[in-house]
């Protein structure tokens, strides 16, 4: 059964970089049905898509965070990774790493990760 | 970007009712529509796509309907375990985007 797996500092300082890894497990990474991607969501608030990516390294990101956000994978680990540069208070948050289709009518998010609360404070 | 409005912002009901949620998209979006649930401290879970194709696994009491840019989310029967929040998302353009979210309450 298909498992994703979000980890990393749970605390960064504000101006500095956020860096989360998803590990899926119990299957592969490199599967041609799926896009891989985050999403996030601020205590209290909604749900924000960040990007996703696709094991050829293919990416798609939210205008609205394009300028500081980095999505990569590493198929040889089975893992992809997010990178949030200059962070502020507005970006704590609860990130959820998820899967998705590639087909046209399959983008929605089937798979989700646990999630991990990242607090932005000094 | 297209902009999800969800209504009732917050719905309290008893078990046993039947409750819709209103999803409006500000742009048509075809079919290309999910309904999620999340209760507190998880991540959300797929209830329904392509506006109306149950998710395997979810009970039939959960139905969804509409295309274009109105759309419903109606359980037929609150149970306890339906109490939650819930999400409409757009997949017909980028960038993906998510309704405010429908917190659905005990009476």
């Amino acid at each position: 059964q298909l498992q994703l797996q979000e980890s990393g500092p749970g605390l960064v300082k504000p101006s500095e970089t956020l860096s989360l890894t998803c590990t899926v497990s119990g299957g592969s990474i490199s599967s041609s049905s799926y896009y891989w991607g985050w999403i996030r969501q601020p205590p209290g608030k909604g749900l924000e898509w960040i990007g996703s990516i696709y094991y050829s390294g293919s990416t798609y990101y939210n205008p609205s965070l394009k300028s500081r956000v980095t999505i990569s994978v590493d198929t040889s680990k089975n893992q992809f990774s997010l990178k949030l540069s200059s962070v502020t208070a507005a970006d704590t948050a609860v990130y959820y790493c998820a899967r998705r289709g590639t087909d046209r009518w399959h983008w929605y998010f089937d798979l989700w990760g646990r999630g991990t609360l990242v607090t932005v404070s000094s | 970007a297209i902009r999800m409005t969800q209504s009732p912002s917050s719905l309290s009901a008893s078990t046993g009712d039947r409750v819709t949620i209103t999803c409006r998209a500000s742009q048509g979006i075809s079919s290309y529509l999910a309904w999620y649930q999340q209760k507190p401290g998880k991540a959300p879970k797929l209830l329904i796509y392509a506006a109306s194709t149950l998710q395997s696994g979810v009970p039939s009491r959960f139905s969804g309907s509409g295309s274009g840019t109105d759309f419903t989310l109606t359980i037929s029967c609150l149970q306890s375990e339906d109490f939650a929040t819930y999400y409409c998302q757009q997949y017909y353009s980028y960038p993906l985007t998510f309704g405010q979210g429908t917190r659905l309450e005990i009476k």
